[in-house]
Formats: structure tokens, sequence, C-alpha cells
């Protein structure tokens, strides 16, 4: 059983404002991962980390940004928030080395007014 | 450009028969296979991966199989049940993508009917 956690998991909140995402992971893995999905279409990477104090960005261009102070922690910010960053993000982490499966956390679903 | 493709956006099967997904990818520098069970409200489940030297992974009802020169995975299903009504997700990586993100295909909704 996969042990990541996302808050909030829903969110409406005004254009401006500055959100954080939250991903919290207790399964010790090294890499994780920020993907944004909008509805019926395919998951888009926008950012990923290797370990602490690592970060780059994927390839969906994404005006956010994430930080890697602690292993379990990896999350997301808006500076501020327009109507065009409305989708969902989902984190998720896996172990380091190769063909490691990647677990999910359950999402953010933000909307932006 | 897609390099990960589901081209049936929904499936349909009866109860206790066989649900058979597709997906076909287009960069062979894929060498890691993976499937994603994926309910409403939440985040995909990993279900079952193959790596590309092998052609077959199997484990419970769930079997991936594998044609490299084809370009092409499946996941097979069998016995179908209600509670696999969800959304299927195919999701590939290699060696040069970026910390090994995966790429995803549109998904395909299952539907098992009682």
């Amino acid at each position: 059983e996969a042990d990541i956690y996302q808050t909030p998991r829903y969110l409406v909140i005004g254009t401006g404002k500055k959100i954080t995402l939250e991903c919290s992971q207790t399964m010790g893995h090294d890499k994780m991962y920020w993907y944004q999905q909008d509805p019926g279409m395919e998951l888009h990477l926008i950012h990923y980390s290797y370990g602490v104090n690592s970060t780059e960005k994927g390839d969906l261009s994404s005006e956010s940004t994430v930080s890697r102070i602690r292993t379990e922690h990896f999350p997301l910010t808006l500076e501020s928030a327009r109507p065009s960053h409305t989708s969902q993000y989902l984190c998720a982490s896996s172990h380091r080395g190769r063909n490691q499966p990647q677990h999910f956390g359950d999402g953010t679903r933000l909307s932006i007014l | 450009d897609q390099q990960v493709k589901q081209n049936s956006p929904s499936l349909s099967v009866q109860e206790g028969r066989i649900s058979i997904l597709n997906c076909d990818y287009t960069n062979s520098m894929f060498d890691y296979f993976l499937w994603y069970k994926k309910y409403p409200a939440e985040g995909p489940t990993f279900l079952i991966s193959i790596s590309s030297i092998k052609d077959k992974n199997e484990d419970g009802r769930f079997t991936v199989f594998l044609n490299k020169s084809a370009k092409h995975l499946s996941l097979h299903i069998v016995p179908s049940q209600p509670g696999d009504s969800a959304v299927y997700f195919c999701a590939a990586s290699g060696v040069y993508n970026q910390g090994g993100k995966l790429i995803f295909g549109q998904g395909t909704e299952l539907s098992v009917k009682p």
C-alpha cells in the first residue's frame, strides 16, 4: 500500500493568491514528481527531484516552483494563481534506481476563479 | 507528438470475461512499461509493469504482454470483475527520460457489467 499524501484535496481560490500544494510520503523514496492532468487528458510531468536539495523542471512548462528540503516532503508553490492554473495536480514518488514504479497520491484539484 | 497512445477511449466487458486493454508506443528507447488504474477523485494506482527484456508478466488476474517489434503492449484481466471498472493508463519510460519520468497514454475507461 502506497503512503503518499496530498493536501488539500480540493481548492477553489481567487486570482492572484499564493498557493502551496503539499505532498508527503512515508516510504523513504528518494525520487518525487509532480504531474499535471487536465480532464480527459494524459498526465504531464512538471517537476521532479532526485533527492534532498535536487529539483528539476519537467517537460510541461509550469509557472510553479518546488522545493525539497526533506526527503519526505515535496511542496509545489504558485506565487500568483491564475485561471490558467486550474487543473489537477498529482504527486508521485519512487525508489532510486531504474525501472521503479511510481506511486501516486490522490491529487489536488485546483480551481482558480 | 504523442509517444504513448491508447486508441480506445472506452471498453465494455461482461463480468467473468476477459478484458484486453491495448497501448502503442513510438519511441524505441522506452524500456520499462507500466499499467495504472484510476478511480474518479483518486490518484492512479500502480497495477503491473514489464521491462523490455521480457514479453510477459503476470500478477494474479492481471497479465501484461509486450511486443517490442510492434511497439505494442496489452493488459489482460481475467476474469473481469465489476470492481475493475476504472480508467486504465499505460505508461512508459526510458533510460534517457528525465529522472525516470513516465510518459502516459490518454487512458481507456473500462466498464465491467454484472
